[in-house]
């Protein structure tokens, strides 16, 4: 299996433009989530998806921030506008939900930089 | 809101040393977790502890959760520079995963 996918690896935008940053989970997961993470912070969970529909999304810092899952093998994660404090590396993450353990697969991270 | 404290935040080390890191929380968690995150790369599991008072080994790496499950420590044994990353702990709760900040360890030829 290859993974979990996140594209682009890297994205440097100017502030007030819009970044949408993509996942594609494990085939067969059923979860999926987006954390953030800065040194400051550390990594923080921003939504977390379950068959697709959006369960939990009280981390996503503000309206500016939205997510979608369109389907078991696809979501975004979009930024509009951005801002310098939106710079950080986003990951997306997933697993197959059962009773008890909730161990998570990660992909390799967005890293954006908003100037 | 649960919050899981780490310490050390930062280590380095010689190699063949031995290490231990500790993490902490007021909450009680399902499960708990450690993840190691490289440079440039997303976390990755290395083990899961569930019962209050586990003690799970992976080769050189112990790990121990507290009776109370609230807490957890990672001890290394002659750590080795392939050793270096951020040591991540995360509680488990019904899905949410809640992670520390890490502890950044370096371990030096």
């Amino acid at each position: 299996d290859a993974g979990v996918i996140q594209s682009p690896r890297h994205e440097v935008t100017e502030m007030g433009q819009e970044v949408t940053l993509r996942c594609k989970p494990i085939s067969g997961h059923n979860s999926l989530f987006w954390y953030r993470q800065t040194m400051m912070r550390g990594l923080e969970l921003l939504i977390y998806f379950n068959n697709n529909v959006p369960i939990d999304d009280s981390g996503m810092p503000e309206d500016r921030f939205s997510a979608k899952m369109p389907n078991a093998s696809f979501s975004t994660l979009k930024i509009q506008p951005s801002e310098p404090r939106d710079s950080a590396v986003y990951f997306c993450a997933s697993n197959f939900r059962i009773q008890g353990g909730t161990e998570a697969f990660f992909g390799q991270g967005t890293r954006l930089t908003v100037v | 809101t649960q919050l899981l404290e780490q310490s050390p935040q930062f280590l380095s080390i010689q190699e063949g040393e031995n290490l231990t890191v500790y993490c902490n929380s007021s909450s009680v968690f399902s499960s708990l977790q450690w993840y190691r995150q490289e440079p440039g790369e997303g976390p990755v599991l290395l083990v899961t502890v569930v019962t209050g008072g586990e003690v799970k080994k992976l080769k050189r790496l112990t790990f121990q959760f507290g009776d109370a499950r609230k807490d957890s420590s990672l001890h290394i044994t002659a750590a080795q520079p392939g050793d270096t990353g951020l040591y991540l702990c995360a509680g488990g709760s019904n899905y949410k995963l809640t992670f520390g900040k890490g502890t950044l360890l370096t371990v030096n030829p």
